[in-house]
C-alpha cells in the first residue's frame, strides 16, 4: 500500500516562502498525478495544486502567483513551495494521490497525515 | 466562498438514510466526475466515493453517490454513529487551465 508522509518547517514568519516535501514509498510515483491540499483551522479543504510525474503542473487560480508544485522521480518526491506567507497561509497541508492512474481530478487516495504550518510574526 | 455549494450541516438518527448534495457548473460538475470525502477531525480525509458512484475498496455499500447535470448528491443509508463527519464533494474544472474545486463541507451529526 502506497504511503504519503509530508516533511518541512512547521513555523514561518510572515513573507517568508512555505516549502514541503511528500515522499511517496510503497509504490512508484510514476503514472500518476500528485496534488497539495490545505485545510486552515476551522474551515474546509482547499487544493493548491498538483503535477503528473511528467512535470506537468496546474494550480488553483487563486494561489497561482505564489505557488510552485515539482517532482523528483529520483527520489520519489514531489514538493510545493508558497511565497510571500501570511497568516492565512497558516493551515495543515496534506500531499495526496489521484485514486486512478493516469487520471486527476477522479479522487486523492491515499493521502499523507499532513503537516501544521503555522505564519507568525 | 466554495466553488461547489453543499449544504453546512445535515443530521439524521441511526438507520435513517440521508443525503448531502453539491452543487457546480458547467465547467466543473457539468463537465466531470464528482468525488466525495469523509473528514474526522485529526485524520486525513478519506475517499468514499469516485467517479460520481464508484466506491473505493473498503467503503460499505451504505455509501453511494448519483449525478445528473451540474449536480451531486451522497447518500447514507443505515445511518451509524461512526458516520458523524465532515463530508465534502470534490470535482475538476476545465476553466483557467484546468484545477480541482472543493465544496464547503458538510457536517453530519448523527442524532
Amino acid at each position: 500500500q502506497v504511503q504519503l508522509q509530508e516533511s518541512g518547517p512547521g513555523l514561518l514568519k510572515p513573507s517568508e516562502t512555505l516549502s514541503l516535501t511528500c515522499t511517496v514509498s510503497r509504490g512508484s510515483i510514476s503514472d500518476y498525478y500528485w496534488s497539495w491540499i490545505r485545510q486552515p483551522p476551522g474551515k474546509g479543504l482547499e487544493w493548491i495544486g498538483g503535477i503528473y510525474y511528467t512535470g506537468s503542473a496546474n494550480y488553483n487560480p487563486s494561489l497561482k502567483s505564489r505557488v510552485t508544485i515539482s517532482v523528483d522521480t529520483s527520489k520519489n518526491q514531489f514538493s510545493l513551495k508558497l511565497s510571500s506567507v501570511t497568516a492565512a497561509d497558516t493551515a495543515v497541508y496534506h500531499c495526496a494521490r489521484d485514486c486512478l492512474s493516469g487520471y486527476a481530478g477522479e479522487g486523492f487516495d491515499p493521502w499523507g497525515q499532513g503537516t501544521l504550518v503555522t505564519v507568525s510574526s | 466562498q466554495s466553488v461547489l455549494t453543499q449544504p453546512p450541516s445535515a443530521s439524521g438518527t441511526p438507520g435513517q438514510r440521508v443525503t448531502i448534495s453539491c452543487s457546480g457548473s458547467s465547467s466543473n460538475i457539468g463537465s466531470n466526475t464528482v468525488n466525495w470525502y469523509q473528514h474526522l477531525p485529526g485524520t486525513a480525509p478519506k475517499l468514499v466515493i469516485y467517479r460520481n458512484n464508484q466506491r473505493p475498496s473498503g467503503v460499505p455499500d451504505r455509501f453511494s453517490g448519483s449525478k445528473s447535470g451540474t449536480s451531486a448528491s451522497l447518500a447514507i443509508s443505515g445511518l451509524q454513529s461512526e458516520d458523524e463527519a465532515d463530508y465534502y464533494c470534490a470535482a475538476w474544472d476545465d476553466s483557467l487551465n484546468g484545477h480541482v474545486v472543493f465544496g464547503g463541507g458538510t457536517k453530519l451529526t448523527v442524532l
